[in-house]
């Protein structure tokens, strides 16, 4: 079965601390993994993609195969941060399969 | 600006009454989806569609039906809402193979 799974629904941090959402997925082949986020009042969109291991507003994920998971790290949270966080996976015949989703409140 | 239009933004829809969610993209996006989106449950697939004249079942396609005339249109349709399809609802397209999904701006339905 493919699945994602993020534990979180509500994540609250301060302001400087460091984050992280998790994600766990279930994948027979090689999974393509994404993270999505959606600030209030706008459309989904794309934050990284594990594929290009790269860092997008200061946000890292590293695909850990062993232990299924895709986790979203940043090390200092920022206000602007907060918003609605979706994991996702890439399964088969083109299906995008998405978590719950994690909702992200940075205090200041 | 390139990207994909849903219409209506929102809606309220009496219950038996039927009802079709229109979706656009302008980028020449082969694969299309629809999704809705609902608290604790996330995004959940309804139908998709990876080539202009095919379409494909998702996680929860009971209740809905979607047409791939051509490249650019998506629509789905309620034949006969029900409260349970209140939702808001996505259309996200994506160029065929690994690429990822752009979203539209959502349609709130209300279904009374």
């Amino acid at each position: 079965a493919q699945r994602v799974t993020q534990p979180e629904k509500l994540l609250s941090v301060f302001k400087g601390a460091p984050v992280e959402l998790k994600c766990n997925y279930s994948y027979s082949g090689s999974p393509e993994l994404f993270w999505y986020v959606q600030y209030s009042r706008q459309r989904l969109q794309l934050l990284l993609r594990h594929i290009s291991r790269e860092s997008i507003k200061g946000f890292t994920a590293d695909l850990n195969k062993g232990e299924t998971s895709f986790h979203l790290k940043k090390p200092f949270a920022q206000e602007e941060d907060s918003a609605m966080y979706y994991c996702a996976l890439k399964g088969t015949g083109n299906q995008f399969y998405f978590g719950t989703g994690t909702s992200l409140t940075v205090i200041p | 600006t390139a990207g994909i239009t849903q219409a209506p933004t929102s809606q309220i829809l009496a219950a038996g009454r039927s009802m079709t969610l229109r979706c656009t993209q302008d980028m020449r996006h082969n694969a299309m989806y629809w999704y809705r989106q609902d608290l604790g449950l996330g995004l959940r697939l309804i139908h998709y569609s990876n080539t202009a004249g095919t379409t494909g079942k998702g996680e929860v396609p009971d209740g809905y039906s979607v047409s791939r005339a051509n490249t650019d249109d998506f629509p789905l349709t309620l034949a006969s809402a029900v409260p349970s399809q209140t939702s808001v609802y996505f259309c996200a397209s994506s160029v065929s193979g690994d690429s990822p999904l752009h979203f539209g701006n959502g349609t709130r339905l209300t279904v009374t």
